[in-house]
């Protein structure tokens, strides 16, 4: 089945680390985000890329970079993890419609990550 | 700044009943409003709504849209246990080359036995 695959699923680490979550779908599609969702605040649009060459701040992108290396995959960087961080985090992707408004998004799996 | 607010943000009910979670919004450039449901996991597709007034069903869940008045309602008959999650209402805006979501907080729903 096509997907969307996050990795790790699980991590802790340490204030100040540089922490990378991966993402990577075989659906083909060709619009990826990431959120991060904390209790009581839904998600929140950290990054978006609609194609490799075009990456998109969302509204709580400081602390974090993004890398598109292909179409099917688009990694979250935590270049110096503090605890405020620590949160669930999910990759997503859309397809471009062509006609028809297709605005669903399909999520992968989440990383929960815990910055001590 | 796009804007989405859902209420209530938790209802506990039993089984049976009827539940209605409301969605209200302010967004330029409006798409569409989506309902997602999630269980612990990522969050599962539901409904898109972009016209007034047409109501999107599936099985015991429906949901309207009322784009003058900037809110939505998902409604859910004879509540079952498996209904209790956090249901999550997204607001797409229109950009250059695409679309984005903005999520409200959602609404945890606990249906008791």
């Amino acid at each position: 089945d096509a997907d969307v695959t996050q990795t790790p699923r699980n991590r802790i680490t340490k204030t100040g680390k540089r922490i990378m979550l991966e993402c990577s779908q075989t659906k083909g599609h060709d619009r990826m985000y990431w959120y991060r969702q904390d209790p009581g605040l839904g998600l929140r649009l950290i990054y978006y890329s609609f194609d490799v060459k075009d990456i998109n701040k969302g509204e709580i992108s400081d602390g974090y970079s993004v890398s598109r290396q292909a179409q099917a995959k688009f990694s979250l960087s935590l270049e110096s993890a503090i605890p405020n961080q620590t949160a669930l985090y999910f990759c997503a992707t859309s397809v471009l419609g062509t006609g028809a408004i297709s605005d669903e998004q399909f999520f992968g799996p989440g990383t929960r990550l815990t910055v001590l | 700044e796009d804007k989405v607010v859902q209420s209530p943000l938790s209802l506990v009910v039993h089984e049976g009943d009827t539940v209605t979670l409301n969605c209200s919004y302010e967004v330029t450039n409006f798409r569409s409003l989506l309902w997602y449901k999630q269980e612990k996991k990522a969050p599962t597709f539901l409904f898109m709504l972009t016209s007034s007034g047409i109501e999107k069903k599936s099985g015991r869940l429906s949901s309207i849209l009322d784009k003058k008045e900037l809110f939505s309602i998902l409604n859910i008959t004879a509540t079952q246990t498996g209904d209790s999650a956090v249901y999550l209402c997204a607001v797409s805006s229109r950009e250059t080359s695409g679309s984005r979501l903005t999520f409200g907080e959602g609404t945890q729903l606990t249906v008791n036995p």
